[in-house]
């Protein structure tokens, strides 16, 4: 089955460290997205991808680090000089010219 | 600023009360417009998306419709497995593909 995996579905992180979270998708979508979500906000974008090896930041990119090396993956670094990281962390792909987004299960980072 | 603003922020239902959700949109030169469910701890499933005013489309008890300002998401007797928080996203021509989100409607159906 195609599909956009993400993982871990939960993780938890000690102040001060940096954590990467995994996004693959099978479906041969060029682009893809990070958004994060926060308890009643809308989906934020962090970063997004449309090609290999090239990517732009949202609105939200700062203490973020994202790298394209794979059509299929497009992995997503929290770092220690994000000040908030606590929250649900989706990523989705999409096919152009077709604008619609599809999105993975989603992470729960946690920040002891 | 363009802006995607949704109401009601929550909505209550009782099983078999139809109603409708609101997407109110000032992006300008819209592309598309975009209805997604989702539950609670999962990622968005996309249902709906919109090209021009006047489109509507449907899937089971769900029907969207589309203005030059506002989207609407019709809930025909609704069940309580229709209840999740539904999104609605916009995208502007000129940003390569990336969408922007409204804050969601969370929709609670009870029998």
């Amino acid at each position: 089955d195609g599909g956009i995996t993400q993982s871990p579905k939960y993780l938890f992180r000690k102040e001060g460290q940096n954590v990467t979270l995994s996004c693959e998708q099978n479906l041969n979508h060029d682009a893809m997205y990070w958004y994060r979500q926060d308890p009643g906000q809308g989906l934020r974008l962090i970063y997004y991808s449309q090609i290999v090896n090239d990517f732009q930041k949202g609105d939200i990119a700062e203490g973020y680090s994202v790298s394209r090396e794979k059509k299929e993956s497009f992995p997503l670094t929290v770092t220690s000089a994000q000040k908030n990281p606590t929250a649900f962390y989706l990523c989705a792909s999409s096919i152009p010219p077709r604008d619609e987004q599809f999105f993975g299960p989603g992470t729960r980072l946690t920040v002891l | 600023e363009d802006q995607v603003t949704q109401s009601p922020e929550a909505l209550r239902l009782q099983e078999g009360e139809s109603s409708s959700l609101n997407c109110s949109y000032t992006v300008s030169g819209l592309r598309g417009l975009f209805w997604y469910r989702q539950d609670p701890g999962k990622g968005p499933e996309f249902l709906f998306t919109l090209y021009s005013a006047g489109e509507e489309k449907e899937k089971e008890r769900l029907k969207a419709t589309l203005t030059k300002k506002e989207s609407f998401l019709h809930i025909t007797a609704p069940k309580p497995e229709d209840s999740a928080t539904y999104l609605c996203a916009v995208h502007r021509g000129s940003t390569l593909g990336r969408l922007y989100f409204g804050r969601g409607t969370q929709l609670t159906v009870w029998p």
